[in-house]
C-alpha cells in the first residue's frame, strides 16, 4: 500500500543553520509528492511539490528532490529563520491522484 | 477571494450521536477532500469528491459518509460517534480531481464525550 514515513521531531535549530527533514515513501504507480507546512495557529499550506522522478520542488528557500531510486523526498533549507518555525508534513498522492497520504509531521523550532 | 470555509469551528457531541460537518470550497474549485487529523499525527484521508461523485475513499468505517452539492460545497456525516472520532476534521479543495494543489480550510474540532 501507500505510506509516508517522516523523520520524527521535534527539531530545534539556531537561526541560519542548515535544515534537513527526511521523508521516504512507499507507493504503487507514479505518485506526486508534496511538502505542506502548518504555521502556529494557521491551516495547512502547500510549501512545494514534485510530480515525477528527479523533479525538484522549491519555494521560500526550501527545496526537495523526488528520488525514485531511494523513494525519498527530503526537505532542505540552507539557512533557516525564526519565521520558519512550524510543523512540516510530507505527503503523496497516488497514481490516480484521488487518494492522499500524509506523514506524521515534524515540528521545527528555530531559535535566534 | 475567500478561502476554504468550514463550519462549525468547534463541536461537542456524545457517544452514539450523529454529526454533520460542512465545507465550502474556493470559488471555481470542483473537488473537495476530507481528512481526519488526530492530535500529534498527520491528516488521514477520508474522502474525495469531484463533480458530486466520490472519487476516492480512505480506510474509514461505513459510519463515515459524505456528499457534494451542485454548488460544490460538501458535508461529512459521521454516525454512531465513538470517543475515537474526536479529532480535527479538515476540508481541502482543488481545481481538478488528480493530484493538484489542495487548499485547506481551518478545520472543525470535534470532541466526543
Amino acid at each position: 500500500g501507500n505510506s509516508v514515513t517522516q523523520m520524527e521531531g521535534p527539531v530545534t535549530l539556531s537561526e541560519e543553520a542548515f535544515l534537513t527533514i527526511n521523508c521516504t515513501y512507499t507507493a504503487t504507480g507514479y505518485p506526486s509528492l508534496f511538502w505542506y507546512v502548518q504555521y502556529p495557529g494557521e491551516g495547512l499550506q502547500l510549501l512545494l511539490k514534485a510530480t515525477k522522478a528527479d523533479d525538484k520542488g522549491s519555494n521560500k528557500g526550501f527545496e526537495a528532490t523526488y528520488r525514485k531510486e531511494t523513494t525519498s523526498f527530503h526537505l532542505e533549507k540552507g539557512s533557516v529563520q525564526v519565521s520558519d518555525s512550524a510543523v512540516y508534513f510530507c505527503a503523496l498522492s497516488d497514481g490516480s491522484g484521488n487518494q492522499f497520504y500524509f506523514g506524521t509531521g515534524t515540528s521545527l523550532t528555530v531559535i535566534p | 477571494d475567500a478561502g476554504v470555509t468550514q463550519s462549525p469551528t468547534h463541536l461537542i457531541k456524545t457517544r452514539g450521536q450523529h454529526v454533520t460537518l460542512r465545507c465550502s470550497p474556493i470559488s471555481g474549485h470542483k473537488s473537495v477532500s476530507w481528512y481526519q487529523q488526530v492530535l500529534g499525527q498527520g491528516p488521514q484521508f477520508i474522502f474525495q469528491y469531484y463533480e458530486k461523485e466520490e472519487r476516492g475513499r480512505g480506510n474509514f468505517p461505513d459510519r463515515f459518509s459524505a456528499r457534494q452539492f451542485p454548488n460544490y460545497s460538501s458535508e461529512l456525516n459521521v454516525n454512531a460517534l465513538l470517543l475515537g472520532d474526536s479529532a480535527l476534521y479538515l476540508c481541502a479543495s482543488s481545481l481538478g480531481s488528480t493530484g493538484g494543489e489542495q487548499y485547506f480550510g481551518p478545520g472543525t474540532r470535534l470532541t466526543v464525550t
